[in-house]
Protein backbone atom coordinates (compact mmCIF):
# COMPACT_ATOMS: atom_id res chain seq x y z
CA UNK A 1 0.00 0.00 0.00
CA UNK A 2 1.44 3.43 -1.10
CA UNK A 3 -0.44 5.73 1.44
CA UNK A 4 -0.30 6.84 4.87
CA UNK A 5 -1.41 3.96 6.81
CA UNK A 6 -2.70 4.34 11.05
CA UNK A 7 -3.16 2.05 13.61
CA UNK A 8 -5.32 0.96 15.56
CA UNK A 9 -8.57 2.18 12.94
CA UNK A 10 -10.55 2.39 16.77
CA UNK A 11 -9.72 2.48 20.18
CA UNK A 12 -11.54 2.36 22.70
CA UNK A 13 -10.02 3.63 26.25
CA UNK A 14 -11.17 4.33 29.88
CA UNK A 15 -10.72 8.32 31.52
CA UNK A 16 -7.40 8.30 32.53
CA UNK A 17 -5.86 5.87 30.68
CA UNK A 18 -3.03 6.60 28.47
CA UNK A 19 -3.15 5.94 24.80
CA UNK A 20 -0.86 5.57 21.56
CA UNK A 21 -1.57 6.33 18.28
CA UNK A 22 0.54 5.41 15.01
CA UNK A 23 1.05 6.38 11.85
CA UNK A 24 2.99 5.74 8.65
CA UNK A 25 3.50 7.98 6.71
CA UNK A 26 3.88 7.41 2.49
CA UNK A 27 7.30 6.66 1.81
CA UNK A 28 9.71 9.50 1.32
CA UNK A 29 7.12 12.01 2.52
CA UNK A 30 9.37 14.18 4.89
CA UNK A 31 6.46 15.86 6.22
CA UNK A 32 4.35 14.56 8.60
CA UNK A 33 0.76 16.26 10.35
CA UNK A 34 -1.57 15.40 13.12
CA UNK A 35 -4.97 16.91 12.97
CA UNK A 36 -8.22 16.04 15.24
CA UNK A 37 -11.62 15.53 13.89
CA UNK A 38 -14.20 15.90 17.01
CA UNK A 39 -17.70 14.92 15.56
CA UNK A 40 -19.12 16.79 12.85
CA UNK A 41 -16.17 19.23 12.84
CA UNK A 42 -13.65 20.55 10.85
CA UNK A 43 -9.98 19.52 11.59
CA UNK A 44 -7.97 21.02 14.11
CA UNK A 45 -4.04 21.04 13.80
CA UNK A 46 -1.97 19.38 16.08
CA UNK A 47 1.51 19.44 15.68
CA UNK A 48 3.86 19.15 12.31
CA UNK A 49 6.81 17.21 11.84
CA UNK A 50 9.33 18.35 9.28
CA UNK A 51 12.90 16.56 8.22
CA UNK A 52 15.24 17.69 11.57
CA UNK A 53 13.69 20.38 12.16
CA UNK A 54 12.30 21.42 15.86
CA UNK A 55 8.26 20.36 15.53
CA UNK A 56 5.62 23.01 15.07
CA UNK A 57 3.55 22.26 18.44
CA UNK A 58 1.51 25.11 18.57
CA UNK A 59 -1.82 22.99 17.93
CA UNK A 60 -1.46 20.33 20.83
CA UNK A 61 -4.43 21.14 23.36
CA UNK A 62 -3.09 20.52 26.32
CA UNK A 63 0.40 19.19 28.10
CA UNK A 64 -1.50 15.70 27.99
CA UNK A 65 -0.61 15.40 24.62
CA UNK A 66 3.13 14.19 23.00
CA UNK A 67 4.54 13.44 19.61
CA UNK A 68 7.33 11.91 18.04
CA UNK A 69 8.38 10.96 15.25
CA UNK A 70 11.70 8.49 15.15
CA UNK A 71 14.15 7.74 12.30
CA UNK A 72 12.25 10.57 10.33
CA UNK A 73 9.24 8.38 9.21
CA UNK A 74 7.07 6.59 11.96
CA UNK A 75 5.21 9.03 13.92
CA UNK A 76 3.41 8.62 17.34
CA UNK A 77 0.66 10.48 19.30
CA UNK A 78 0.66 9.69 22.79
CA UNK A 79 -2.12 11.08 25.05
CA UNK A 80 -1.95 10.71 28.74
CA UNK A 81 -4.72 10.62 31.06
CA UNK A 82 -7.47 10.76 28.75
CA UNK A 83 -10.81 12.71 28.95
CA UNK A 84 -13.90 12.30 27.55
CA UNK A 85 -13.38 15.59 25.49
CA UNK A 86 -10.19 13.90 23.87
CA UNK A 87 -12.66 11.13 22.01
CA UNK A 88 -12.30 12.22 18.55
CA UNK A 89 -10.91 11.14 15.04
CA UNK A 90 -6.96 11.60 15.03
CA UNK A 91 -5.80 12.13 11.59
CA UNK A 92 -2.75 11.91 10.07
CA UNK A 93 -1.18 13.42 6.82
CA UNK A 94 2.44 13.50 5.32
CA UNK A 95 3.48 15.62 2.86
CA UNK A 96 6.55 15.36 0.02
CA UNK A 97 8.97 17.74 -1.43
CA UNK A 98 7.82 17.29 -5.02
CA UNK A 99 4.77 19.02 -4.13
CA UNK A 100 6.96 21.66 -2.16
CA UNK A 101 4.80 20.03 1.18
CA UNK A 102 1.85 21.75 -0.11
CA UNK A 103 -0.27 18.72 -0.85
CA UNK A 104 -1.10 16.60 2.02
CA UNK A 105 -2.54 13.33 1.75
CA UNK A 106 -5.06 11.87 4.19
CA UNK A 107 -4.68 8.30 6.39
CA UNK A 108 -7.80 6.99 7.46
CA UNK A 109 -8.06 8.34 11.08
CA UNK A 110 -7.86 6.34 14.65
CA UNK A 111 -11.23 6.85 16.01
CA UNK A 112 -10.56 6.98 19.95
CA UNK A 113 -13.43 6.89 22.44
CA UNK A 114 -12.49 7.33 25.97
CA UNK A 115 -15.37 6.52 28.06
CA UNK B 1 -4.37 34.33 11.96
CA UNK B 2 -5.80 32.12 9.20
CA UNK B 3 -9.81 31.50 8.90
CA UNK B 4 -11.69 29.62 6.71
CA UNK B 5 -15.66 29.76 6.83
CA UNK B 6 -17.94 27.71 4.80
CA UNK B 7 -20.99 28.92 5.56
CA UNK B 8 -23.43 25.83 4.35
CA UNK B 9 -23.61 23.31 6.51
CA UNK B 10 -25.46 20.99 4.80
CA UNK B 11 -26.75 21.10 1.35
CA UNK B 12 -29.17 19.00 -0.42
CA UNK B 13 -29.99 18.52 -4.20
CA UNK B 14 -31.42 16.14 -6.55
CA UNK B 15 -29.29 13.83 -8.74
CA UNK B 16 -28.28 16.10 -11.99
CA UNK B 17 -28.72 19.22 -10.32
CA UNK B 18 -25.59 21.79 -10.30
CA UNK B 19 -24.62 22.98 -6.97
CA UNK B 20 -21.92 25.32 -5.59
CA UNK B 21 -20.30 24.82 -2.05
CA UNK B 22 -18.88 28.35 -0.91
CA UNK B 23 -15.73 28.94 1.13
CA UNK B 24 -14.18 32.33 2.44
CA UNK B 25 -11.21 32.60 3.79
CA UNK B 26 -9.49 35.13 5.64
CA UNK B 27 -5.15 35.63 5.72
CA UNK B 28 -2.30 38.35 5.39
CA UNK B 29 -0.08 36.52 4.17
CA UNK B 30 -0.08 37.34 0.17
CA UNK B 31 1.57 34.13 -0.44
CA UNK B 32 -0.74 30.75 0.57
CA UNK B 33 -2.44 28.10 -1.08
CA UNK B 34 -6.58 27.10 -0.91
CA UNK B 35 -7.50 23.49 -0.70
CA UNK B 36 -10.81 21.37 -1.03
CA UNK B 37 -10.83 18.05 0.62
CA UNK B 38 -13.58 15.37 0.13
CA UNK B 39 -14.90 13.12 2.87
CA UNK B 40 -16.92 10.32 2.23
CA UNK B 41 -18.99 8.36 4.56
CA UNK B 42 -15.83 6.21 4.44
CA UNK B 43 -14.03 8.68 6.98
CA UNK B 44 -11.27 9.11 4.35
CA UNK B 45 -9.80 13.00 3.13
CA UNK B 46 -9.32 12.69 -0.45
CA UNK B 47 -7.59 15.35 -2.17
CA UNK B 48 -9.40 17.54 -5.07
CA UNK B 49 -7.35 20.32 -5.47
CA UNK B 50 -4.52 22.97 -4.23
CA UNK B 51 -4.42 26.66 -6.05
CA UNK B 52 -1.81 29.12 -5.06
CA UNK B 53 -2.12 32.59 -4.73
CA UNK B 54 -0.67 33.65 -7.51
CA UNK B 55 -2.83 31.58 -9.81
CA UNK B 56 -7.00 32.84 -9.83
CA UNK B 57 -7.54 31.10 -13.04
CA UNK B 58 -10.67 28.56 -12.95
CA UNK B 59 -9.83 25.60 -13.10
CA UNK B 60 -12.70 22.51 -14.56
CA UNK B 61 -11.64 18.64 -14.27
CA UNK B 62 -14.60 16.97 -15.28
CA UNK B 63 -17.84 18.01 -13.51
CA UNK B 64 -15.64 19.54 -11.00
CA UNK B 65 -14.77 23.67 -11.11
CA UNK B 66 -13.12 25.77 -8.64
CA UNK B 67 -13.71 29.76 -9.10
CA UNK B 68 -11.14 31.45 -7.15
CA UNK B 69 -11.65 35.50 -6.84
CA UNK B 70 -9.04 36.92 -4.37
CA UNK B 71 -11.40 40.35 -4.44
CA UNK B 72 -13.97 38.38 -2.36
CA UNK B 73 -11.78 36.00 -0.79
CA UNK B 74 -13.59 33.22 -1.58
CA UNK B 75 -13.13 29.60 -3.45
CA UNK B 76 -15.93 28.29 -4.17
CA UNK B 77 -16.36 24.62 -5.49
CA UNK B 78 -18.92 23.77 -7.93
CA UNK B 79 -20.43 20.02 -9.06
CA UNK B 80 -22.40 20.23 -12.51
CA UNK B 81 -24.80 17.22 -12.96
CA UNK B 82 -24.40 15.79 -9.28
CA UNK B 83 -24.28 12.10 -8.31
CA UNK B 84 -25.27 10.25 -5.63
CA UNK B 85 -21.51 9.43 -5.40
CA UNK B 86 -20.93 13.03 -4.66
CA UNK B 87 -22.70 12.59 -1.40
CA UNK B 88 -19.70 13.82 1.30
CA UNK B 89 -18.34 15.87 3.39
CA UNK B 90 -16.60 18.90 1.61
CA UNK B 91 -13.94 20.87 3.10
CA UNK B 92 -12.04 24.15 2.33
CA UNK B 93 -8.67 24.59 3.96
CA UNK B 94 -5.98 27.24 3.72
CA UNK B 95 -1.98 26.88 4.32
CA UNK B 96 0.59 29.98 4.23
CA UNK B 97 3.32 27.91 4.37
CA UNK B 98 4.23 24.09 4.29
CA UNK B 99 3.07 23.70 7.68
CA UNK B 100 -0.37 23.34 9.14
CA UNK B 101 -3.29 24.16 7.33
CA UNK B 102 -6.85 25.72 8.86
CA UNK B 103 -9.98 24.11 7.94
CA UNK B 104 -13.08 25.09 7.34
CA UNK B 105 -16.15 23.18 9.46
CA UNK B 106 -17.38 21.30 5.79
CA UNK B 107 -19.98 21.35 4.24
CA UNK B 108 -22.37 18.15 4.18
CA UNK B 109 -23.67 17.15 0.68
CA UNK B 110 -26.05 14.85 0.14
CA UNK B 111 -27.41 13.81 -3.54
CA UNK B 112 -30.85 12.11 -3.59
CA UNK B 113 -31.45 9.76 -7.07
Amino acid sequence: GAGVSQSPSNKVTEKGKDVELRCDPISGHTALYWYRQSLGQGLEFLIYFQGNSAPDKSGLPSDRFSAERTGGSVSTLTIQRTQQEDSAVYLCASSAPGTGYKTQYFGPGTRLLVL
Amino acid sequence: AQKVTQAQTEISVVEKEDVTLDCVYETRDTTYYLFWYKQPPSGELVFLIRRNSFDEQNEISGRYSWNFQKSTSSFNFTITASQVVDSAVYFCALSVNAGKSTFGDGTTLTVKP
